[in-house]
């Protein structure tokens, strides 16, 4: 999961495998919640997001969770594949006025064929 | 549809040299953003902006400034670049604050 440091944290799983990715937040008003994937040479590009009024949603092969009570936040990726590989980020947001989300430093996904 | 293009992708500058980074988006958005990546510190939001001519510090802003003259442009400038800016510069544009951000293929700039 994410952490603070100069290393990316690493997540090695082979394919088809599923993937869980973790991100822990500390601001209890955060609200709005975003998670990203960001392939190498590339921009970062919207996975999925979740609002706080919810725990759980899924997209296609991808599903966040949402645990407001411990401030923690996974993103599941079904059937892992290849082109998965990927550097993916969370993102939160708060009320209140601010315009400013807030990243994670990152997870770095390898998925070995 | 080209969403967010970000003008030059990569650039070596010498220290002192000043230049500007284009960010353009097509998608009518009000909010853009500019950041720096650097290893392993993950994206750091440097300035943004809300609407056509409004732009507001963000979390390193020191070294760099910006206008929003056109709702479609984001201009990121550097007066007198030093090596300490050497980072891939990413330009994110998105509806809202709340609503997720679109963003370029970044700038790689590389400052000697």
């Amino acid at each position: 999961g994410e952490s603070v440091g100069l290393h990316l944290p690493t997540l090695s799983v082979q394919e088809g495998d599923n993937s869980i990715i973790n991100c822990a937040y500390s601001n209890s008003a955060s609200d709005y919640f975003i998670w990203y994937k960001q392939e190498s040479g590339k921009g970062p590009q919207f996975i999925i997001d979740i609002r706080s009024n919810m725990d759980k949603r899924q997209g296609q092969r991808v599903t966040v969770l949402l645990n407001k009570t411990v401030k923690h936040l996974s993103l599941q990726i079904a059937a892992t594949q290849p082109g998965d590989s990927a550097v993916y980020f969370c993102a939160e947001n708060s009320s209140g006025g601010s315009y400013i989300p807030t990243f994670g430093r990152g997870t770095s996904l390898i998925v070995h064929p | 549809n080209a969403g967010v293009t970000q003008t030059p992708k990569f650039r070596v500058l010498k220290t002192g040299q000043s230049m500007t980074l284009l960010c353009a988006q097509d998608m009518n958005h009000e909010y853009m953003y500019w950041y720096r990546q650097d290893p392993g510190m993950g994206l750091r939001l440097i300035h943004y902006s809300v609407g056509e001519g409004t732009t507001a510090k963000g979390e390193v802003p020191d070294g760099y400034n910006v206008s929003r003259l056109k709702k479609q442009n984001f201009l990121l400038g550097l007066e007198s670049a030093a090596p300490s800016q050497t980072s891939v510069y990413f330009c994110a544009s998105s509806w809202g604050s709340r609503q997720p951000q679109h963003f370029g293929d970044g700038t790689r700039l590389s400052i000697l």
